[in-house]
Order: C-alpha cells, then sequence, then structure tokens
C-alpha cells in the first residue's frame, strides 16, 4: 500500500461546515497528490505537493485548500463543504526516484454532504 | 489542457474472450500512459504503463499500445478471468521529472461472464 493512510474513511457532515481530510505516508515520497473520483468523471486531481509547504492547484482545484507542513502530512481542507464536493477522496504519493509518475493511491474517503 | 477520452464505458465478456478498451489524448506532448485497475470498494492500481518511445508493452496477459500519429493507446487483456472484472482507467501525462500530473479517462466496467 505504499505506505499511504487515509482518514477518516467515511465522512457524513452538513452543508457549510468546514471538513479536513488528512493524508499520512511513511516511506518520504516528495510527490503527494489530492484526487477526487466521481461517476462519469473519472479521477480528477484537486491539488498536489512537492514538497513541505509547496502545493500547487490541480484542474478542479475551487472551494479546496491543501498544507503540508511535513513530509509526511499532506491535508485537504473543504473551507465551507457543498453537496456538490460529495465524492470519493484518494491521495497518492508518486516515487521519488526515477519513474516518478507512478502513482500509488491510498484506501480513499467517502465524503457526504448533505 | 490534456483531454483523455476513453471507449467503451461498459464491456461484458465470457470468460476466456478477449477485452479491448481504447482511449485518445489531446496533447501532442503527452509521453506518459498508465492504466489503472480499479476493484470494486478498492482504490486505483497500476497495472500497466508505457511510454511515448515504445509502441507496445506485455506484461503475462496484458498489453498496451500506443499510436502516436493517431494520439491513442489502447490495453488487451487475452484469456480473461472472472478476477479480470473491474473499471479500468486510461491516463496520460507529460513526464517533466516533476510532479505526475495525470488525466485519466472516465473508465471501463469490464465485466466478465462465466
Amino acid at each position: 500500500d505504499a505506505g499511504i493512510t487515509q482518514s477518516p474513511r467515511h465522512k457524513v457532515t452538513e452543508t457549510g461546515t468546514p471538513v479536513t481530510l488528512r493524508c499520512h505516508q511513511t516511506e518520504n515520497h516528495r510527490y503527494m497528490y489530492w484526487y477526487r473520483q466521481d461517476p462519469g468523471h473519472g479521477l480528477r486531481l484537486i491539488h498536489y505537493s512537492y514538497g513541505v509547504k509547496d502545493t500547487d492547484k490541480g484542474e478542479v482545484s475551487d472551494g479546496y485548500s491543501v498544507s503540508r507542513s511535513k513530509t509526511e502530512d499532506f491535508l485537504l481542507t473543504l473551507e465551507s463543504a457543498t453537496s456538490s464536493q460529495t465524492s470519493v477522496y484518494f491521495c497518492a504519493i508518486s516515487e521519488s526516484l526515477g519513474g516518478n509518475e507512478k502513482l500509488f493511491f491510498g484506501s480513499g474517503t467517502q465524503l457526504s454532504v448533505l | 489542457g490534456e483531454n483523455v477520452e476513453q471507449h467503451p464505458s461498459t464491456l461484458s465478456v465470457q470468460e476466456g474472450d478477449s477485452a479491448v478498451i481504447k482511449c485518445t489524448y489531446s496533447d501532442s506532448a503527452s509521453n506518459y500512459f498508465p492504466w489503472y485497475k480499479q476493484e470494486l470498494g478498492k482504490r486505483p492500481q497500476l497495472i500497466i504503463d508505457i511510454r511515448s518511445n515504445v509502441g507496445e508493452k506485455k506484461d503475462q496477459r496484458i498489453a498496451v499500445t500506443l499510436n502516436k500519429t493517431a494520439k491513442h493507446f489502447s490495453l488487451h487483456i487475452t484469456e480473461t478471468q472472472p478476477e479480470d472484472s473491474a473499471v479500468y482507467f486510461c491516463a496520460a501525462s507529460k513526464s517533466t521529472g516533476t510532479a505526475s500530473k495525470l488525466t485519466f479517462g472516465t473508465g471501463t466496467r469490464l465485466q466478465v461472464t462465466l
């Protein structure tokens, strides 16, 4: 599982509340990513990180922010959750040495915004 | 940005038959093309990938072909087995030596029937 842990695994929240999802890795990978998965859309990149405090936007970043204060942790925050953010969220890492395009995913977080 | 289209969205084959899933991409600069398999309720997992300097790659019963001129690539599964039933995603990216910003197709649900 490439040492990736996502928490929580499931969350139900109400519209307008803040939500933070956590991704934790144990193998010192430089690159970390947040994707969301929705039927009919595949996997879409929200934000990614290329080092501590170094992050950038993906294709669907509106309504999301991220932080990476330590190599091992990458947090995804929904400042004010909306029903359109109901989705399965996957964290991923890529290898730091050679062939760094290969993504390895965490187990996912099912988020429901009511 | 890159756009990846994937067909068909669903595919049903009998055990032992072959399955082919096709993807097209829009950015001629893309040079890395992985395929991921996602079993029900599980994380996506890399099953095979190909780079633009190679036209075909095989790994046991699975193979991927790439036509750079036409900007399409395909996944071929031979002698299908029930455990091949899953959703398959193609993806594309430009390998820049930094973060892997994959653009995914919308997925193909493969059902292998007995």
